[in-house]
């Protein structure tokens, strides 16, 4: 299993430009999540997703755009880039399921993304 | 408002000495408290996951403590090492059977191990 992997592990962005944020786990994982990890700042939710075709908002969704068309991906798309997203980019899933004890969550190594 | 709060923020030690970290929350209803380790540039790593019932959870140098009704949580580290030297965060989920699946994460504690 390689667990949860993202690309780029870098990336350098100019004001105005967009990309997309991959993300790709491989434990058949229901629940997929991308976080922003801002310098000296605790983890924040930007969307996640229940499941293939169902996303929703966390707490900082603004800027951004998912998509989940299969288990296994969730990509993370910036359509206007500003300096304000400069942060490190990680990426998440679990398998949650009703009646069972608590979830374990497995994070991706991360994207680090400046906006200049 | 639900937050997690970890002290010290920062903490430098010497190679074998032992350590603890501190979490205090006010996240409610409360379901379970996670610590995780994050190596600088890599994603964080489960350690811990303790529920209410739970007082204590031990992963092999790693010893978390909870006291649901004081809201507090700590973890110790017993004979450092050097790839001891990392971020060490709480996280806290409010309920088990939300579909949010909703964790708060504290802003971690940055641990260095000297030799």
């Amino acid at each position: 299993n390689a667990g949860v992997t993202q690309t780029p592990k870098f990336r350098i962005l100019k004001i105005g430009q967009s990309m997309t944020l991959q993300c790709t786990q491989d434990m058949n994982h229901n629940y997929m999540y991308w976080y922003r990890q801002d310098p000296g700042m605790g983890l924040k939710l930007i969307y996640y997703s229940v499941g293939a075709g169902i996303t929703d908002k966390g707490e900082v969704p603004n800027g951004y755009n998912v998509s989940r068309s299969t288990t296994e991906d969730f990509p993370l798309r910036l359509e206007l880039a500003a300096p304000s997203q400069t942060s490190v980019y990680f990426c998440a899933s679990s398998y949650l399921e009703t009646g069972t004890g608590p979830y374990e969550q497995y994070f991706g190594p991360g994207t680090r993304l400046t906006v200049t | 408002k639900n937050q997690v709060e970890q002290s010290p923020q920062s903490l430098i030690i010497l190679e074998g000495k032992n350590c603890t970290l501190q979490c205090n929350y006010t996240v409610s209803p409360f379901s379970n408290l996670r610590w995780y380790k994050q190596d600088t540039g890599r994603g964080p790593v489960s350690l811990t996951i303790m529920t209410f019932s739970e007082n204590t959870k031990s992963n092999g140098r790693y010893t978390a403590t909870l006291d649901a009704d004081t809201k507090q949580s700590s973890l110790h580290i017993t004979a450092s090492q050097l790839s001891d030297s990392a971020s060490y965060i709480c996280v806290v989920s409010p309920d088990r059977g939300s579909t949010l699946g909703r964790l708060y994460f504290g802003r971690g504690t940055q641990l260095t191990v000297w030799p």
